[in-house]
């Protein structure tokens, strides 16, 4: 079984401050996907990393996949009330015909004003 | 483009009744997917779709089954609700090279 442990659970921060959170697994993904999921919606998807070392960058989330390809991270800058959300990796695999994504249990995060 | 639909969005059920989830999607995508998500533990994949005529156990397959009804639509059913049922319920589609997922809006399921 492929497991995703994201960390922190929880993150509450005041408003401009900085943040990371990590997505690490010991299972090799073909790609790495990040949602983001506000209360009453489904998961949107941010971006997908695929190449080792991958670099993304989405206005202040900077998104990185690690030269194995078994981890991510998310760093957001200057965090603003907007970024407050469920944030959710995902690992890609692909069997049976389709791609099956394993998700991360998801960081809350909380931006103050 | 409405993207994933979802029918209901709330459902209230008695233990033992039975109902079917309904999904649609207007992205002429391939794949399609159910996943449940409770507090603390994430998003399961339930039960998903590689194509039209093809389905395949996720990893929390039991008491549920699905149609592939044609390319755009895949139903959930629950024959017999349990309460460890209750949760949100949500339905993908994908077709794209890396497989990202778009979700529907969930439904929102209580058995009491």
């Amino acid at each position: 079984t492929q497991l995703l442990e994201q960390s922190p659970q929880f993150l509450s921060i005041q408003e401009g401050e900085n943040l990371t959170v990590y997505c690490n697994s010991s299972s090799v993904f073909s790609s790495l996907q990040w949602y983001r999921q506000e209360p009453g919606e489904g998961p949107v998807l941010l971006v997908t990393v695929v190449t080792g070392g991958e670099v993304k960058k989405l206005k202040r989330l900077t998104f990185q996949f690690g030269d194995a390809r078994k981890d991510s991270s998310l760093h957001i800058t200057a965090a603003q009330p907007g970024d407050t959300g469920l944030y959710l990796c995902a690992g890609a695999t692909f069997g049976a015909g389709s791609y099956q994504l394993t998700f991360g249990k998801g960081t809350k995060l909380s931006v103050i004003p | 483009n409405a993207g994933v639909t979802q029918t209901p969005k709330f459902q209230v059920l008695k233990t033992g009744q039975s109902m079917t989830l309904q999904c649609a999607q207007d992205m002429n995508h391939n794949s399609m997917y159910w996943y449940r998500q409770d507090p603390g533990m994430g998003l399961r994949l339930i039960y998903y779709s590689a194509s039209e005529g093809t389905t395949d156990k996720g990893e929390v397959p039991n008491g549920y089954n699905v149609s592939r009804l044609n390319k755009r639509e895949f139903s959930l059913r629950l024959e017999s609700a349990a309460p460890s049922q209750t949760s949100v319920y949500f339905c993908a589609s994908s077709g794209t090279p890396q497989g990202e997922q778009y979700f529907g809006p969930g439904t929102r399921l209580t058995v009491t």
